[in-house]
């Protein structure tokens, strides 16, 4: 894996479904792995902020793990409801101040 | 407190014009990002400040693009001759340092420029 890339692109689920997303990324040289939600005319929010293999994050019905030896994040969201509907983004500090986004993962929760 | 700030949010310009785009970051936060998203696209680095120093300006797409920041606050991107390619959501973060991997960015509500 060359860069920061996330599955699917994009995905529609009903309300009360769980579903999952996937970062992939160059496992060489890790810092950290940040995960941000970015709903429609309001600006990117940091959800996660990992940097060690095997951390585990919660935040309500939204969690996160991180697997640095074979580089990949997975996302969580557990019983979807609308306002969960959003693009995640997914991005890797790159050890030279850049964070290398991926091209994110756009949600739709239908009610 | 007060989050980062762009402005303008929106702006519509006609082909060759020259706009200008501000971020007024965290107070006290000495990093300072510039991505932008074009339509269909992830986002892409544009360019980075260091307190007032851009030691990456890599992201940059051409000689049109230009950036300042002064005070240790304020940044300005400009964009010269504008194209419609340039067209895109222009997103503006702050981190405390930029070598602060363990905190997150903290993002703006972003400038979508459209060049007709």
């Amino acid at each position: 894996i060359l860069n920061v890339e996330q599955s699917p692109q994009s995905l529609h689920v009903q309300e009360g479904d769980s579903t999952n997303f996937t970062c992939s990324f160059p496992s060489s040289n890790f810092y950290a792995l940040h995960w941000y939600r970015w709903e429609t005319a309001k600006s990117p929010e940091a959800l996660f902020v990992m940097t060690l293999n095997g951390d585990e994050k919660k935040k309500g019905r939204i969690s996160a793990t991180l697997n640095t030896k074979e580089g990949y994040s997975y996302l969580y969201i557990k019983g979807s409801q609308p306002e969960d509907s959003a693009t995640y983004l997914c991005a890797r500090f790159s050890g030279t101040y850049k964070y290398i986004f991926g091209t994110g993962t756009r949600l739709k929760v239908l009610a | 407190g007060a989050g980062v700030s762009q402005s303008p949010s929106n702006k519509v310009t006609e082909k060759g014009k020259d706009v200008e785009l501000r971020c007024d970051p965290i107070s006290g936060h000495t990093a300072l990002y510039w991505y932008r998203q074009s339509l269909g696209q992830g986002l892409e680095f544009l360019i980075y400040f260091q307190g007032n120093s851009a030691p990456d300006k890599s992201g940059l797409p051409s000689d049109r693009f230009s950036a300042e920041r002064t005070g240790g606050s304020v940044s300005t991107l400009t964009i010269q001759r504008t194209q419609q390619e340039d067209s895109a959501v222009y997103l503006c973060a702050s981190v405390s340092t930029g070598s602060s991997y363990n905190s997150p960015l903290h993002f703006g509500n972003g400038t979508r420029l459209t060049v007709t």
